[in-house]
């Protein structure tokens, strides 16, 4: 069974910095690129990163290009977000999603929520 | 930009579900996905490539459409598709989602 666990949110002052991770089982996590897709409270869903299976070709939105890094470690089946520059537009429940076979995203974690406020 | 309607849809158990999502420009190789989302939990892939249902969805969901404008049908609301819908296109960089439907209890 594919399961993917979000992990890593909580309140971070602006300006700040905050690391999420994506734990992946049930599938060859090397075998499958994946991405971060946010939504604000009251807003809709945005795509923030992708990255190649393996972690060689890296992709982000616009409102984060500069201020956040997507990566993976294959060895350990676990995609990260470091997130740094933090505003309060940046408050979100972040969820990783799985990009299969078919190019569509099609396995997603539940999310976490990261709330950037002084 | 993807637009979907209504906001929200009250139907009772057993109606059937009709929404709609429109977008501003042909999606590529019809590459358009809808998602079922309940609150705290993650989002379920129900269509992919428009008409394509994912691994273990049932088949009173469908998808249907293409270039600019499609539609998932809820054939008979069960007491668990109560929820909100959203559509998405993967064709062309970056993926954009729609606002969502709300399906609720009428």
């Amino acid at each position: 069974e594919v399961q993917l666990l979000d992990s890593g949110g909580g309140m971070v002052q602006p300006g700040g910095s905050l690391r999420l991770s994506c734990a992946a089982s049930g599938f060859t996590f090397s075998s499958y690129g994946m991405s971060w897709v946010r939504q604000a409270p009251g807003k809709g869903l945005e795509w923030v990163s992708a990255i190649s299976g393996t972690g060689g070709s890296t992709y982000y939105a616009d409102s984060v290009k500069g201020r956040f890094t997507i990566s993976r470690d294959n060895s350990k089946n676990t995609l990260y977000l470091q997130m740094n520059s933090l505003s309060a537009e940046d408050t979100a429940v972040y969820h990783c999603a799985r990009r299969g076979n078919s190019f569509v995203l099609d396995y997603w974690g539940q999310g976490i929520l990261v709330t950037v406020s002084s | 930009v993807l637009t979907q309607s209504p906001g929200t849809l009250s139907l009772s158990p057993g109606e059937r579900a009709t929404l709609s999502c429109r977008a501003s420009q042909r999606v590529s190789s019809n590459y358009l996905a809808w998602y079922q989302h309940k609150p705290g939990q993650a989002l379920r892939l129900l269509i992919y490539g428009a008409s394509s249902r994912a691994t273990g969805i049932p088949d009173r969901f469908s998808g249907s459409g293409s270039g600019t404008d499609f539609t998932l049908t809820i054939s008979r609301l069960e007491p668990e598709d109560f929820a909100v819908y959203y559509c998405q296109q993967y064709g062309s960089s970056p993926l954009t989602f729609g606002p969502g439907t709300k399906v609720d209890i009428k």
